[in-house]
């Protein structure tokens, strides 16, 4: 079935220093999200990318789409302590409703 | 604009006893995913209901039931629960999933039930 790998597992930084996570899917995705959750929290909706190749940014955040729509990344320039928390990438083949979600990247930031 | 609700926030059953969670989705959101999260796990889908019907499911035993009401509101059910149904479960409300229109989910702060 439908697989979503996210890498790595944990990342541990330096404040300022700058942190990617990637996503990788065994099938072409419609689209992919990004959520964020914090320590003791629930998942929060980022973004969502559609188009291949697509390139979106929020402040400090950079999300990329493959060329393939079967990968995309996740950046942080220059990491601050409130970047601390899991990132999910979750993503959508074809028309199926359901959300392939993966394990998530685990982010620490030493202040 | 209320977010997604979830009651209770937390939930301590018997091994064997039946629970219900409940969730309120954000307003103006017609579809309720179900999700299970265990410690130190990403979001496992349980079901999505849209229109009052089930109309996806995870890898979840029939155990594992659910129910939409005409406002939209939806209620999860665990029968015969077990020790390792112990985990956060999350509704999570979206907009338009059944028009194929895909837009991100608003979750609830979930639920954190322990079975002892």
């Amino acid at each position: 079935g439908q697989q979503v790998m996210q890498i790595p597992q944990y990342q541990h930084v330096q404040e300022g220093e700058d942190f990617t996570t990637y996503c990788n899917s065994s099938t072409t995705l419609s689209n992919i999200q990004w959520y964020k959750q914090r320590p003791g929290g629930h998942p929060v909706f980022l973004i969502q990318l559609v188009k291949s190749g697509e390139v979106k940014k929020q402040k400090r955040l950079t999300f990329q789409f493959g060329e393939a729509k079967k990968n995309s990344s996740l950046h942080i320039t220059a990491t601050q302590t409130t970047d601390v928390g899991t990132y999910f990438c979750a993503g959508r083949a074809g028309n199926n409703r359901k959300l392939i979600w993966g394990l998530g990247t685990s982010l620490a930031v030493n202040p | 604009d209320a977010g997604v609700t979830q009651s209770p926030t937390h939930l301590i059953k018997t091994r064997g006893q039946q629970v219900t969670l409940r969730c309120s989705p954000k307003s103006g959101h017609d579809t309720v995913s179900w999700y299970q999260q265990a410690l130190g796990q990403g979001p496992q889908f349980i079901f999505q209901y849209y229109e009052e019907e089930e109309r996806q499911r995870g890898n979840f035993p029939d155990r594992f039931s659910g129910h939409q009401y005409p406002n939209y509101s939806s209620e999860l059910n665990v029968n015969a629960l077990l020790l390792g149904d112990s985990a956060l479960y999350l509704c999570a409300s979206s907009l338009g999933v059944a028009t194929g229109v895909n837009y991100g989910y608003t979750f609830g702060s979930g639920t954190r039930l322990t079975v002892v």
